[in-house]
């Protein structure tokens, strides 16, 4: 199964609306990242987050890591047509002391209707 | 302050021809990391280099595929004779230590490449 799971996989909404992206773990998560993704497109960091109960904003985007460190949340409030794009979810599951070679999600379409 | 470029952008070869990705990492950076996007799946770790060192490649398939990042000039992967199923997004991401702690990871834009 996979090791890292995304939920939905994709969301639809209207603008203005907020929305969640859950990230779930099957192992300790060491340091989570979130990027956004534009189809064909590269990858543009969001935030990382590395201690349980971490919590990040950056404008309307807010992204916590909870306590047992494995699961994190993104939120977006009143979100825009520019917010729309895939969001991945990267986790370092190895350990602080080890390189970190990331382990993906499959990713969330997110869609913002006008 | 440039961040990760990878070239070409998009790269067509024909079965059995040699396809070739370069990477140049942001400035600075020494760690190199190179994933796989195929389609309908979701990125996959393929290789982590040092300067003229290759740390992991628990990812890179057996054959066919080999990495290197020399001491100077940019990181290449290398895809000899290539298959339609190497058809996929490839990235490449930099980090100026081991590993992304404290300083996270940068990605470049990707090279396209479809096999025909």
């Amino acid at each position: 199964s996979q090791e890292l799971e995304q939920s939905p996989q994709s969301l639809i909404v209207q603008e203005g609306k907020n929305l969640t992206i859950n990230c779930t773990s099957s192992k300790t998560l060491y340091g989570l990242y979130w990027y956004k993704q534009k189809y064909g497109e590269g990858l543009i960091f969001l935030m990382m987050l590395q201690k349980g109960g971490e919590e990040k904003s950056h404008e309307k985007i807010t992204a916590k890591l909870d306590e047992k460190k494995q699961q994190s949340s993104l939120h977006i409030t009143a979100s825009q047509p520019s917010h729309a794009g895939i969001y991945l979810c990267g986790a370092d599951t190895a350990g602080g002391t080890s390189y970190g070679k990331l382990t993906f999600g499959q990713g969330t379409i997110l869609t913002v209707h006008p | 302050n440039a961040g990760v470029m990878q070239n070409p952008r998009h790269l067509v070869r024909r079965r059995g021809q040699e396809a070739r990705l370069r990477c140049s990492p942001v400035k600075g950076h020494s760690h190199v990391y190179w994933y796989r996007q195929l389609p309908e799946e979701g990125l996959k770790f393929m290789v982590y280099l040092q300067k003229e060192n290759i740390i992991d490649e628990s990812g890179m398939p057996k054959e066919r595929f080999s990495a290197e990042f020399p001491k100077e000039g940019p990181s290449i992967l290398r895809i000899q004779q290539v298959v339609r199923g190497d058809s996929a997004a490839y990235f490449c991401a930099s980090s100026p230590s081991r590993g992304g702690i404290n300083y996270g990871y940068t990605f470049g834009s990707g090279t396209r490449l479809t096999v025909v």
